[in-house]
């Protein structure tokens, strides 16, 4: 079966440090993955998707990037965090014509 | 362009009550509708979907949802409301699996209090 993973769980940075956020998915072969930003416990904002490897679309322009290095593989990335990237962060995959599964997302508090 | 909209930020339900959280999609074609839930601090989980078929669907925990072409609507019913179903609810929609970075579009969310 499936598994998605997301790490770390929660993670407290100070404004203007990096920012690394890994997801893997084992279980299925060329997934779609997505990364999502939720705050304050509300609605779902789609930062970045991936048809492939090295594949990457932006829904939103900020100081926020992400990477797929391989397959199963998403990272979210920031050179600089800002206060307003604090948020709930999830990863997403989908299959053919499925629904999306998520992982456990990563809670980060930008100090 | 593809939307979603849950009409209501919060519904509350007494324990034992038939509960609705209400949902309505704007697509062209016929779009694959989904709902998932979400627990404080913890990802989507997915409840159910429509693709085709019978336009009622049974999913997890009791749940079911009627897809409703001529309203455009799906909304997720429960005959008998748990205090445990208090959780955070999504509806969600995309278009058929026509090109692989096809998005599914969520609603904003609808929080469920189920009173005991």
């Amino acid at each position: 079966s499936q598994t998605i993973h997301q790490w770390p769980a929660t993670l407290v940075q100070p404004v203007g440090s990096p920012l690394s956020l890994e997801c893997t998915v084992e279980g299925t072969s060329n997934p779609n993955l997505y990364w999502y930003r939720q705050a304050a416990g509300r609605g779902l904002q789609l930062l970045f998707y991936s048809v492939g490897i090295g594949q990457i679309s932006s829904e939103v322009p900020q100081n926020l990037s992400a990477s797929r290095p391989q397959d199963r593989q998403f990272i979210l990335s920031s050179k600089k965090l800002l206060l307003s990237d604090s948020g709930f962060y999830l990863c997403a995959w989908r299959d053919a014509g499925r629904e999306q599964f998520f992982g456990p997302g990563t809670r980060l508090t930008v100090l | 362009a593809q939307s979603v909209a849950q009409p209501e930020d919060q519904v509350n339900v007494a324990e034992g009550n038939p509960l609705t959280v209400k949902c309505t999609y704007s697509v062209s074609g016929n779009p694959y509708l989904f709902w998932y839930v979400q627990y404080p601090n913890r990802g989507l989980q997915f409840l159910l979907k429509y693709i085709t078929g019978d336009n009622l669907v049974k999913g997890s925990y009791g749940f079911e949802a009627e897809f409703n072409k001529s309203q455009t609507s799906f909304h997720l019913k429960k005959p008998s409301a748990l205090v445990s179903d208090s959780a955070l609810y999504f509806c969600a929609v995309s278009l058929p699996w026509a090109n692989r970075d096809d998005k599914i579009i969520f609603g904003k969310g609808t929080r469920l209090h189920i009173l005991p």
